[in-house]
């Protein structure tokens, strides 16, 4: 089936530490989009790739970075992850960049901070 | 940005009631979206809206564009219904591929 896959499900780092989350579709969709969802809160936009073209949101901090290597890849790049970083990671794909495009969710990565 | 409020916050239910669940937007759109996530898991779209009604099996969206208003129904609910409902709305102008999302209503279906 064609999905949005992402990998670790669960990741554990320490302070500081890099860290790099992975996103893969087979959809073969033009967008990627990164969101982080702390604990009962709405998922907050990071940055998303409209194919080649990374946007990133104007409070996304500079410790968070992305890469796209091709279509189906998306990588979350976290420098120097602190406390505050343990969240929920969402990947999300959506065929075009319209308010009518569904976005397709991956099942997340966790993500704790030691 | 676009304001989506969502009611209620908190919803509990027993098995085979009917529910509902509401969202209002300030910003005009083209377009509303539905969406499920379970306790600790992902988000699935559940549907996409322009206008008036939409039904998959036990669900049905409904969206009022002059009012600004959609509501969600889930018919004879189930256990398995147990998740987060959150409405997204799209921003207007440039940014309009950017959703705001509303806080969610967490429904629990008892047994």
């Amino acid at each position: 089936d064609a999905m949005v896959i992402q990998n670790p499900r669960y990741q554990v780092t320490q302070f500081g530490k890099p860290v790099t989350l992975s996103c893969s579709q087979t959809l073969n969709h033009n967008v990627m989009y990164w969101y982080q969802q702390k604990s009962s809160q709405a998922p907050k936009l990071l940055f998303h790739y409209y194919d080649k073209d990374f946007n990133n949101e104007a409070d996304t901090p500079d410790n968070f970075q992305s890469r796209r290597p091709n279509t189906s890849f998306c990588f979350l790049d976290i420098r120097s992850p602190g406390l505050g970083d343990a969240a929920m990671y969402l990947c999300a794909t959506s065929k075009d960049r319209g308010p009518a495009d569904t976005q397709y969710f991956g099942p997340g990565t966790r993500l704790t901070v030691l | 940005k676009n304001e989506v409020e969502q009611s209620p916050q908190n919803l509990t239910a027993q098995e085979g009631e009917f529910i509902t669940i509401n969202c209002s937007y300030s910003v005009g759109i083209s377009a509303l979206h539905w969406l499920q996530q379970h306790p600790g898991g992902g988000i699935v779209s559940l549907f996409m809206l322009s206008s008036g009604k939409k039904k998959h099996g036990r669900l049905i969206a409904t969206i009022n564009i002059q009012e600004k208003h959609s509501s969600l129904h889930i018919t004879a609910s189930h256990p398995r219904d147990s998740a987060v409902y959150i409405c997204a709305a799209p921003n207007s102008g440039g940014s309009n591929y950017k959703l705001t999302f509303g806080k969610g209503t967490l429904l629990t279906v008892n047994p």
